[in-house]
């Protein structure tokens, strides 16, 4: 069984810190890696992708993949309350369909 | 840009019920997707849909599911005998080939089994 585990949370990071979100997948063969986010009663939201090792950034969002390790990450600079909302880590594999964590609730209060 | 729109919202039905839940896709996409998040569980995927065939399935669409893409814009899930577990909201997604990198997902439509 192909899995992605993600803390549940909450993390709860004052405004203005630095928010770090974990994701371990376990097929080896797993090519493309996502970060979601989604609000409550809301669809997923794609923030980020990232296929190589090493970081990508996007804004104040960076990823970070170390697919030795099997370890995704996303770090959020200067958290606002507005990035209060459920983080997905999803994985794809050598088919098409995605696999998702259950998700890091992230709670960034002012 | 171009969305992936979802009808209904919400739907509600009395266990047993039939279920159709419409998605239109983006129009230049070819691969579509339904997935369903049970309420505090994680996204699941239930099945992909290509060239007028199913793709893959996961063992949640089992006979009771059937997906179809009847005219040129939707694509469909229907549910032929709903059950109290089907509650959940069920996301319809798209990508325009292969191997591209976004899935798509539309709004979602809760369904309510009672």
């Amino acid at each position: 069984q192909k899995e992605v585990e993600q803390n549940s949370g909450p993390l709860s990071v004052p405004e203005g810190a630095i928010a770090s979100l974990n994701c371990t997948y376990s097929d080896r063969v797993s090519q493309s890696f996502f970060w979601y986010r989604q609000y409550s009663g809301k669809s997923p939201e794609l923030i980020m992708s990232i296929y190589s090792n090493g970081d990508k950034e996007d804004g104040r969002f960076t990823a970070q993949l170390n697919k030795a390790s099997q370890y995704v990450s996303l770090l959020i600079r200067d958290s606002q309350p507005s990035d209060s909302a459920t983080y997905l880590c999803a994985v794809l594999g050598n088919t098409d369909k995605l696999i998702f964590g259950t998700g890091t609730r992230l709670q960034v209060f002012p | 840009e171009p969305e992936v729109t979802q009808t209904p919202s919400h739907q509600v039905t009395q266990m047993g019920q039939e279920v159709i839940l419409r998605c239109v896709p983006i129009s230049n996409h070819l691969y579509f997707y339904w997935y369903r998040q049970i309420l505090g569980q994680k996204v699941e995927f239930l099945v992909s849909f290509y060239n007028n065939e199913i793709s893959e399935k996961s063992e949640i669409f089992d006979d009771q599911f059937s997906v179809e893409r009847p005219d040129g814009s939707n694509f469909t899930l229907k549910i032929r005998s709903t059950k109290l577990e089907d509650s959940a909201m069920y996301f319809c997604a798209s990508i325009n080939y292969r191997g591209s990198d976004t899935q798509y997902f539309g709004p979602g439509t809760r369904l309510t089994v009672l």
